[in-house]
């Protein structure tokens, strides 16, 4: 059974850092692209980052604007996202997931539970 | 690429036929699909490619377009299926969620 375990979460004062992290089992996490999505309030769901399976080739939302930066430990089964001059705007519930593709077509096919990032002003 | 949907809310009965419509601001060809996300909850992946079913979704659920223009149809509408729809593309970086649907019964 797949799980993902996100960590990390915690009240902080605008501008500064967190470190979330997401533990995984049940599934290769050194073949799978794992991303980071969030829902702010107010907002929805938004795509936060991605990375490969190699940790070679990262992306990131717009609004990202060099403050976050995603990483991953295939020998620990783990996935970070390192959050700097965090924003009132940043506050909410930050997801990872497991991206797999079918015959060329992907999805975000596992979620974990989710960790609440709290910024305040 | 910017996705927008519609409507943004709907109140339905149980029995009922739901249509939900998302669209890219580009062509994302057929890179596109639909989440579900109950509160407190994991969001849940639905339908991927457009039209392919993650396996245990039921059959009511279906997904068509291409292009720009994208549908979400659930046949028979279940209490267990309120919560918020959102579709999303990865056809390119970065990807996008549309601002989502809520479902909600009368």
């Amino acid at each position: 059974e797949v799980q993902l375990v996100a960590s990390g979460g915690d009240l902080v004062q605008s501008g500064g850092s967190l470190r979330l992290s997401c533990a995984a089992s049940g599934f290769s996490f050194r073949q799978s692209d794992m991303n980071w999505v969030r829902q702010t309030p107010g907002k929805g769901l938004e795509w936060v980052s991605d990375i490969s399976p190699s940790g070679a080739n990262e992306h990131y939302a717009d609004f990202v604007e060099g403050r976050f930066v995603i990483s991953r430990d295939n020998f620990k089964d783990r996935l970070y996202l390192q959050m700097n001059s965090l924003r009132v705007e940043d506050t909410g519930i930050y997801y990872c997931a497991k991206y797999k593709t079918y015959f060329g077509l992907s999805t975000l096919d596992s979620w974990g539970q989710g960790t609440v990032v709290t910024v305040s002003s | 690429i910017q996705m927008t949907q519609s409507p943004s809310s709907l109140s339905a009965s149980v029995g009922d036929s739901v249509t939900i419509t998302c669209r890219a601001s580009g062509d994302i060809t057929n890179n596109l699909g639909w989440y579900r996300h109950k509160p407190g909850k994991a969001p849940q992946a639905l339908i991927y490619g457009t039209s392919n079913l993650l396996s245990g979704v039921p059959s009511r659920f279906g997904g068509s377009g291409s292009g720009t223009d994208f549908t979400l149809t659930i046949s028979s509408l279940q209490p267990e299926d309120f919560g918020t729809y959102y579709c999303l593309q990865d056809y390119e970086y970065p990807f996008t969620f549309g601002p989502g649907t809520k479902v909600d019964f009368k």
